[in-house]
C-alpha cells in the first residue's frame, strides 16, 4: 500500500459549487500534511498545511481525521483559475499522492 | 532570482548515455530532495538529503545516484539513461522542522531516446 493515496479524478465540476478531495495516509504517527497546488508541468506549489484539527484559507478548508487517517480539501465557490491539480503529502517521508486532478467549467 | 534553480530546463539525451540534472538553491535549507514526475503518478521521490552528510534513499532510486556538493547544491546522476526515465524531475528545499513546507524548483524535462 502507498503511503499516501488519492482519488486521481478528474472531477468537473461547475463555476460556484463545493468541491471536496480526501487524500487516505497509512503512517499512523505522521504529524503534518500539506496540500499542493500543480498547474500543468508546472512546480507545485503550496496551497495549505494541515495540522491536529485542520486550516482555514479564504474558500479553502482542509482538515485531518486521525481516526480514518485521512485529510479532506474542501473548496467553496470554485473558479475557472481553481482548475489545477491537488497534491497531497505527509510530513514524515514527503511521499506525495498521485494527485487529484480539479476542472471547473464556465 | 529563484530561490531554486534547476539545470538544464530540458534535455533530449540517447539511451546509455550519463546525465547530470543539477539543483542549486539560497534558501539556505538543510534538506533537499529529488522527484521525478510521469502522467498521473503524481511526485515520486527518488532521493533526499538531510545534509551534505546525509544521504537517504526514496521510493525509485534504483538507475540514480545523487550527490550534495555543498548545503545549497544537491546534484542528480543517471549513469546510464534508459528510456523509461523519460520524465519530468524536480528538486525541492525544506528547512528542518516538522511544520516546514518544501520548496520546488522549476523542474528539468529530460527526454530519453
Amino acid at each position: 500500500r502507498k503511503e499516501v493515496e488519492q482519488d486521481p479524478g478528474p472531477f468537473n465540476v461547475p463555476e460556484g459549487a463545493t468541491v471536496a478531495f480526501n487524500c487516505t495516509y497509512s503512517n499512523s504517527a505522521s504529524q503534518s500534511f500539506f496540500w499542493y497546488r500543480q498547474d500543468c508541468r508546472k512546480e507545485p506549489k503550496l496551497l495549505m498545511s494541515v495540522y491536529s484539527s485542520g486550516n482555514e484559507d479564504g474558500r479553502f478548508t482542509a482538515q485531518l481525521n486521525r481516526a480514518s487517517q485521512y485529510i479532506s480539501l474542501l473548496i467553496r465557490d470554485s473558479k475557472l483559475s481553481d482548475s489545477a491539480t491537488y497534491l497531497c503529502v505527509s510530513s514524515d517521508k514527503f511521499y506525495f499522492g498521485s494527485g487529484t486532478k480539479l476542472n471547473v467549467k464556465p | 532570482d529563484a530561490d531554486v534553480t534547476q539545470t538544464p530546463r530540458n534535455r533530449i539525451t540517447k539511451t546509455g548515455k550519463r546525465i547530470m540534472l543539477e539543483c542549486s538553491q539560497t534558501k539556505g535549507h538543510d534538506r533537499m530532495y529529488w522527484y521525478r514526475q510521469d502522467p498521473g503518478l503524481g511526485l515520486r521521490l527518488i532521493y533526499y538529503s538531510f545534509d551534505v552528510k546525509d544521504i537517504n534513499k526514496g521510493e525509485i532510486s534504483d538507475g540514480y545516484s545523487v550527490s550534495r556538493q555543498a548545503q545549497a547544491k544537491f546534484s542528480l546522476s543517471l549513469e546510464s539513461a534508459i528510456p523509461n526515465q523519460t520524465a519530468l524531475y524536480f528538486c525541492a528545499t525544506r528547512a528542518t522542522g516538522a511544520g516546514n513546507e518544501q520548496f520546488f524548483g522549476p523542474g528539468t524535462r529530460l527526454t530519453v531516446l
